[in-house]
């Protein structure tokens, strides 16, 4: 069975461009969340997905979007890039509160 | 906010050593814990989650848990360099099913 999928993996954007990221979760797992994580932390979580409807949302400006499809695969869109905002954006599915994580988008805005 | 704290390590051991990883958590009605495992430049992989206060065990890991004490640790028994990576405990606050993550402890295991 395939893992999850994350597109792309590596990409470089400037300041002020907007990004979208994208995620097919494992088959049969309902539920997808994103995640940011910088060099020496820990993953900062940014929204849950389940059945295509937010059942949360971290600390994170509205600059940050995201939605799930019908398929349950699912985009992050940053928009007005920070250099802050240069990390490895992970997204994971779940089952019974278990993560499971695709390889992460790592993204450098310069 | 709820926190999860670990001690970023790194946290040194010899080859064959038990390493003995902790956590601590500040959500009283937290009820899932888990463990999870990063190589440096990969992303975390799951190595044991745990339900209920005492000890899981799965091959050379163990978890233990302490709700009266909100504390999880992680051992990992006869110590091997590939062992070497940073593991993260993660709790999902009371009702939620979204995990919270501590920082990581760095283990560096030498030959």
């Amino acid at each position: 069975d395939a893992g999850v999928t994350q597109s792309p993996t590596h990409l470089i954007k400037t300041r002020g461009q907007q990004v979208t990221l994208r995620c097919s979760p494992i088959s049969g797992h309902k539920s997808v969340s994103w995640y940011q994580q910088v060099l020496g932390q820990g993953p900062q979580f940014i929204f849950q997905y389940y059945e295509k409807e937010e059942r949360g949302r971290g600390n994170f400006p509205d600059r940050f979007s995201a939605r799930q499809f019908p398929n349950y695969s699912s985009e992050l869109n940053v928009n007005a890039l920070l250099l802050g905002d240069s990390a490895l954006y992970l997204c994971a599915s779940s089952f019974d509160g278990e993560l499971f994580f695709g390889e992460g988008s790592r993204l450098t805005v310069l | 906010q709820k926190e999860v704290e670990q001690n970023s390590g790194p946290l040194s051991v010899p080859e064959g050593a038990i390493a003995s990883l902790n956590c601590t958590y500040s959500d009283r009605v937290s009820q899932s814990f888990f463990w999870y495992r990063q190589y440096s430049g990969k992303s975390p992989e799951l190595i044991m989650s745990i339900y209920s206060n005492g000890d899981k065990e799965d091959g050379r890991f163990t978890a233990q848990l302490n709700k009266a004490s909100q504390y999880v640790s992680l051992l990992i028994r006869d110590s091997q360099p590939s062992d070497s990576a940073t593991y993260l405990c993660a709790v999902p606050s009371g009702g939620s099913y979204i995990p919270t993550f501590g920082r990581g402890t760095s283990l560096i295991v030498h030959p």
